[in-house]
């Protein structure tokens, strides 16, 4: 059963620093998510795209936050200069119809 | 605006009891999406179920059964004779078509069932 990958699985990187994580989406879907977990707390959606752009985002995706999808497989958030708030699992998510969502495993980061 | 609550945080049961997870929501659009997704230990994400607001009819899956009531806006999952590998965080989350179906999810509910 095809499913959305996520590498890598946990990510330590210091404050102030860029991080990339990478996920790959179903291959036949045409919608993608970035949500986030703080440890303990609810998931949050962060960003979607469609059709090779953002459709919406959400507060916390601010001017440190970017996606893209640079090949026809990849869809990368990347965080330009982490903060100690930004640890948390961060969870990809793909879809065919926008209806039904597959997760991903996530990634767990880490700021310090 | 859109919000999920499950006000049940943390939830013990003895092996073999029923359980129902609250649910209940508010949104200003018609035409809407509920969901809910399990969160064991392992931390994934997993899907269990999605239901339109224009469907209310109540679904069984093997122990597990959804009553969606728009009247109450509750959409509550109750699970049969539970098992331990039921333990786990279970999150209500609803979409709107407004809003790109984007998941907002409520603060989950964390199940343990105990042997």
């Amino acid at each position: 059963e095809p499913e959305v990958t996520q590498t890598p699985s946990h990510q330590v990187t210091q404050m102030g620093q860029e991080v990339i994580l990478r996920c790959v989406p179903i291959s036949n879907h045409l919608y993608f998510y970035w949500y986030r977990q703080i440890l303990g707390q609810k998931v949050e959606f962060l960003v979607s795209f469609y059709n090779n752009e953002i459709s919406e985002k959400s507060e916390i995706f601010d001017d440190q936050f970017s996606v893209e999808r640079p090949d026809g497989s990849n869809f990368t958030l990347k965080i330009r200069s982490t903060k100690l708030e930004d640890s948390a699992m961060y969870f990809c998510a793909s879809s065919e119809d926008s209806y039904e969502q597959y997760f991903g495993p996530g990634t767990r980061l880490t700021v310090t | 605006a859109q919000k999920v609550t499950q006000a049940q945080t943390e939830i013990s049961v003895v092996e073999k009891e029923d359980v129902t997870l609250d649910c209940v929501y508010e949104t200003r659009d018609t035409t809407y999406y509920l969901f809910w997704y399990k969160q064991p230990p392992s931390g994934e994400l997993v899907f269990l179920i999605r239901r339109n607001s224009f469907d209310e009819q109540n679904e069984i899956s093997g122990r597990y059964s959804w009553n969606f009531q728009k009247s109450t806006s509750s959409f509550n999952f109750t699970i049969t004779a539970s098992q331990v590998v039921d333990s786990a965080v279970y999150f209500c989350a609803l979409s709107e078509e407004t809003g790109a179906n984007n998941l907002f999810f409520g603060t989950g509910t964390r199940l343990t069932v105990i042997p």
